[in-house]
Order: structure tokens, then C-alpha cells, then sequence
């Protein structure tokens, strides 16, 4: 089984805090995904990664920067926490080829920005 | 805009009640479309759906896609409180790397 696990399931920070969220899979999948959470506005992708040091943006990237230095692990980086980054953040990793592949979601890390 | 949209955002049945949810996609280079079922954590797998017509089927829950009109269902029969969650649904278009992008979700509730 695809195993995605993430280092808090819950996080409370002070506003302009620096804050690094883990995220590390087991299955040597190549591509792995930030995203959060919020009710109402469902999963919106915050930045993904197709391989080692390589990444790219997604649809809300503002805010965040990411770092993917071993194939297994893609953090999330919030430089400076802010009340509007309280959410759930999950990560996802998935295979790549020629097919189309699901991606595998870990628990979720709740995080609270005061 | 590529947007997802999903319908009802909520719903509220009867244990055994059979249940329809939408999903509609406003883009063109699709390749595949994707239903997950989440509860109180990660979102899990349920269908991956490229071709139309097919249906894929598990259990109580199917979907099938149609890639002319742009949308999906996903039927859960007989339905059970277990089935409680919120349904997401994603798509992935060709070229975009293994990108999805997800609707908001239906919030499902099964009463006794």
C-alpha cells in the first residue's frame, strides 16, 4: 500500500511565524502535491513537484515556497504565517508515465494561524 | 476557466436511498476524470474514468463519464451511514504533468 505521511496532523503558529510542513511517501513516486483545504472553496493546489529540486506553482501559490531535495520528501515553507493560511494542508504524491495515475492523499495537517 | 463544479454541494438521504452525484468539467484537453470519497482525513481513491460510456463499478458505487456533454456521475445504491462523506471529483487534462483540479466536493449525510 502507498503510504503518504505528513509530520503534524495539528499545528498552531503565531502570526509571522516561519513554518515547515513535511510531507514524506514510500511508494518512489516522482510527482508529489501541496495543496489546502478550505470549506467552500474545496482542494486548491498550492505547489507541485515532477522530481528531485524541480517544482512548480499551482493556483495559489502566494504566500508558500517549497523544497524537494530527496525524492521522498516535498515540504511546504510559509515564510511568514498569516491568519488567511489557516487551513488543512494535504499532500499528495502519484506515479507518471504514459497512463493517468491517481494520487495518493496523507492525513492532512490542520494548521492555525493566531 | 477550467472549473469543476459539483452537484448538490449537500445531501441529506435515508439509509437505502440510491443517490446521484454530478460532476461537470469546463475544458477541453481532458484525459481523465477522478472521484475520491473523503471523510474525517484523506481523501481515498475511488474511479478513475477516461473513457465514455464505460462504467466502472465497486460494490454499491459506480460512475460513469460522458466526454461529449462534459460530465460524470457517481451512483452509490443502497446507500449506508457508512457512505457519509464528502465526494470530490477531479479532473486531469493532457499535458499538465499528473495535475488534477478538484470541485468543491457534494457533503453527503445518510440518517437512519
Amino acid at each position: 500500500d502507498v503510504k503518504v505521511t505528513q509530520s503534524s496532523r495539528y499545528l498552531v503558529k503565531r502570526t509571522g511565524e516561519k513554518v515547515f510542513l513535511e510531507c514524506v511517501q514510500d511508494m518512489d513516486h516522482e510527482n508529489m502535491f501541496w495543496y489546502r483545504q478550505d470549506p467552500g472553496l474545496g482542494l486548491r493546489l498550492i505547489y507541485f513537484s515532477y522530481d528531485v529540486k524541480m517544482k512548480e506553482k499551482g493556483d495559489i501559490p502566494e504566500g508558500y515556497s517549497v523544497s524537494r531535495e530527496k525524492k521522498e520528501r516535498f515540504s511546504l515553507i510559509l515564510e511568514s504565517a498569516s491568519t488567511n493560511q489557516t487551513s488543512m494542508y494535504l499532500c499528495a504524491s502519484s506515479a507518471t508515465g504514459t497512463g493517468s495515475y491517481e494520487q495518493y492523499f496523507g492525513p492532512g495537517t490542520r494548521l492555525t494561524v493566531t | 476557466e477550467d472549473k469543476v463544479v459539483q452537484s448538490p454541494l449537500s445531501l441529506v438521504v435515508h439509509e437505502g436511498d440510491t443517490v446521484t452525484l454530478n460532476c461537470s468539467y469546463e475544458v477541453t484537453n481532458f484525459r481523465s476524470l477522478l472521484w475520491y470519497k473523503q471523510e474525517k482525513k484523506a481523501p481515498t481513491f475511488l474511479f478513475m474514468l477516461t473513457s465514455s460510456g464505460i462504467e466502472k463499478k465497486s460494490g454499491r458505487l459506480s460512475s460513469i463519464l460522458d466526454k461529449k456533454e462534459l460530465f460524470s456521475i457517481l451512483n452509490i445504491t443502497a446507500t449506508q451511514t457508512g457512505d457519509s462523506a464528502v465526494y470530490l471529483c477531479a479532473r486531469r487534462i493532457t499535458g499538465g504533468g499528473n495535475k488534477l483540479t478538484f470541485g468543491t466536493g457534494t457533503q453527503l449525510k445518510v440518517e437512519l
